[in-house]
């Protein structure tokens, strides 16, 4: 909801090109998890990140908890990176509890030829 | 490799019927959430659950009940159904406190209450 907000809601790219997501904490996060729902619907874990960085292959995440915000790179886009990015944060003052994620409403990516 | 399976996979039900998602893990993990995805929403946690026993409520849980009888299975009830709960469901596991929470999905049931 709004306490994880995400930007931008849709984005079009393509093929070969660089781009940025971008996910605002309105609270305290302690973790943060990428995922990317493909487009029949099944998700999948892209990072687990405590303030940082990581980097898989063409992806590249970050997280600045004293910024509150997180960003996730998409170097040379491929066709399958098509699907909806979902950005989730953890915190106690976030959620209310702890192992409990608030998800974003997702950034919606369709690489084109 | 993480497992999350989830049945059915498609429900037709009627209103004010009682309907049962089901989901089992095989990995062992302390945690397990219920989420449903509308479009605009995202992701919506339900109900969650530390372990057998458990269930905790989540952000949206009226109208919903959860049981985890054991440390696999963890069910979502719906009672009385209503239109209003047309979704699609995911089920997810994580491992507790003390480690990595990274959550595993399943494949996602889609309900359509008439």
């Amino acid at each position: 909801g709004d306490k994880v907000k995400q930007s931008p809601s849709a984005l079009s790219l393509q093929e070969g090109t660089n781009s940025a997501l971008r996910c605002n904490f309105s609270i305290a996060a302690t973790t943060v998890q990428w995922f990317l729902q493909n487009p029949r619907g099944s998700l999948m874990n892209l990072f687990y990140l405590v303030p940082g960085t990581k980097e898989n292959g063409r992806l590249k995440s970050a997280f600045d908890s004293k910024e509150s915000y997180s960003t996730l790179h998409i170097r040379d886009a491929q066709l399958e990176d098509s699907g909806t990015y979902f950005c989730a944060a953890e915190g106690f003052l976030l959620s209310g509890s702890f192992n409990k994620l608030t998800f974003g409403a997702g950034t919606r990516l369709a690489v084109c030829p | 490799e993480a497992a999350v399976t989830q049945s059915p996979r498609n429900k037709v039900a009627v209103t004010g019927g009682k309907v049962t998602l089901s989901c089992n893990q095989t990995n062992n993990h302390n945690n397990m959430y219920w989420y449903r995805q509308d479009t605009g929403h995202g992701l919506r946690l339900i109900h969650y659950s530390y372990g057998a026993g458990s269930t905790e409520k989540g952000d949206i849980p009226d109208g919903y009940k959860a049981s985890r009888p054991s440390q696999e299975n963890f069910s979502l009830i719906l009672e009385l159904a209503t239109p209003s709960q047309t979704s699609v469901y995911f089920c997810a596991s994580g491992p507790d406190w003390g480690g990595q929470n990274t959550l595993y999905f399943g494949a996602g049931t889609r309900l359509s209450v008439l």
